[in-house]
């Protein structure tokens, strides 16, 4: 699987777009760019994935770059409840993922 | 949210005493996972299983063994829980593979051996 490169922490306000970016530069045809996000102590959750095309959901949208070397994940309107750390993924049609450290969202009042 | 649990979610023990943690579905899905989680490390594979009786290493199996006898029920056992096996585990279950898919965690156990 392709490494992702994540800043360590980013601050948001509330209210505000958050917009966390994720280097992928090694990517492959075939792999997906997977989002995740864990609030303290649960489990993972996911939010969204795409492959070259960009993707909305309810819960955020992810801008692939049209080289899919970079992406970025896009919170529109952060509340103190989207304060977690996200993991941006990169992986094959398998089912095994990969988490590296991801990026610590802080959301202030 | 899927149905998954675990148990326990707490739990103290100590070094050379095994331990059995237990994940379990209501989803039917076919694929489920053991993760560890420590500070600095973000979560790694330990085993995955691919249907009943069907399993295979992580990244960090050493110390660790599985069982899969039924769909619902994932089990995890450290047969001499070492120090070094202090953790925060969760258990995911995924429906495909080969294609995209979502895995869905459970809520984690908290084990730490003295």
């Amino acid at each position: 699987d392709a490494k992702t490169t994540q800043p360590t922490s980013m601050d948001c306000a509330e209210g505000r777009a958050a917009n966390l970016p994720c280097n992928h530069s090694t990517i492959s045809g075939n792999e997906y760019v997977y989002w995740y996000r864990q609030i303290h102590s649960q489990g993972p959750q996911y939010i969204i994935h795409g492959l070259k095309n960009n993707e909305t959901n309810e819960m955020a949208s992810l801008i692939i770059t049209e080289d899919r070397k970079s992406s970025t994940l896009i919170l529109p309107h952060a509340t103190l409840r989207d304060t977690a750390v996200y993991y941006c993924i990169v992986r094959v049609n398998d089912y095994k993922l990969s988490f590296g450290a991801g990026t610590t969202v802080t959301v202030r009042a | 949210d899927a149905g998954i649990t675990q148990s326990p979610r707490h739990k103290v023990t100590e070094t050379g005493t095994p331990v059995t943690l237990r994940c379990h579905q209501t989803e039917n899905h076919r694929y489920m996972y053991w993760y560890r989680q420590d500070p600095g490390h973000g979560l790694r594979l330990i085993h995955y299983s691919y249907g009943v009786k069907d399993t295979d290493k992580g990244e960090v199996s050493d110390g660790y063994s599985v069982s899969r006898s039924k769909t619902e029920d994932f089990l995890l056992t450290l047969e001499s829980a070492t120090s070094s096996q202090t953790s925060v585990y969760f258990c995911a279950i995924s429906s495909t593979s080969g294609g995209p898919n979502e895995q869905f965690f459970g809520p984690g156990t908290r084990l730490t051996v003295l």
